[in-house]
């Protein structure tokens, strides 16, 4: 077990809806980094939150959107979805947000978009 | 842009064979490497990491890797796997100017029968 865990652990949504992932990090981590692993692929950055604010995105369009709350806990955001943002969801989490810190992964949220 | 290629999709093994996995990556300047491996049913855990150094890095349950610049290559390595090794391996990369971000290869499917 890593600490971060991730909720819901599953869920379906319809085209067109919103939805919200959480994640709570690892006690200690002030740095949340949020992934979309579509299936037979690796992990894709979608973006870092630190200390509440953005400090670095992937090649996802602004409808991915976050939160990082004082207590460094996270919500991912994805408006208006598509049949092609189903994936698995990743949260990892880690002590600064310096490149050679350590990630620690959750076991992430498996989004099915019908 | 920077990516991570992973040359095997699926490897199939005995146990008591050796192990290597390749991992090439496309980036000039300095890296930061990792290995992680997903067990089944479990989450993303780190196998190994290079930041700087000597080139030979050895992670736990006796892995190691090799970082060769001139090849861009950080190849996982293991003298004899175990039926506990079978699982998925993702190489990454960090590059020093994007945070804990990671770019992760597709993944190499290790199976392994005893």
């Amino acid at each position: 077990e890593t600490g971060v865990t991730q909720s819901p652990t599953h869920l379906i949504k319809t085209r067109g809806q919103q939805v919200t992932l959480r994640c709570s990090s690892q006690s200690g981590h002030n740095t949340v980094s949020w992934y979309q692993q579509a299936l037979g692929q690796g992990p894709q950055f979608i973006f870092q939150y630190y200390r509440e604010e953005e400090n670095g995105r992937g090649n996802f369009p602004p409808r991915f959107s976050g939160l990082q709350f004082p207590n460094y806990s996270s919500e991912l955001n994805v408006n208006a979805l598509e049949l092609d943002d189903s994936a698995l969801y990743l949260c990892a989490s880690s002590t600064t947000s310096t490149p050679t810190t350590e990630a620690f992964f959750g076991q992430g949220t498996r989004l099915t978009v019908v | 842009a920077q990516s991570v290629s992973q040359h095997n999709h699926h490897v199939i093994l005995s146990e008591a064979a050796s192990l290597e996995l390749g991992c090439n990556y496309s980036y000039g300047g300095t890296v930061n490497l990792f290995w992680y491996v997903q067990y089944p049913g479990q989450h993303l855990q780190l196998l190994l990491k290079y930041f700087s150094g000597d080139p030979l890095v050895k992670g736990i349950k006796g892995f190691e890797a090799e970082f060769i610049k001139s090849k861009f290559s950080f190849n996982l390595r293991k003298p004899s796997v175990q039926w506990s090794d079978t699982a998925e391996y993702f190489c990454a990369v960090n590059i020093n100017q994007a945070g804990t971000a990671l770019i992760f290869g597709k993944g190499t499917t290790l199976s392994v029968s005893s």
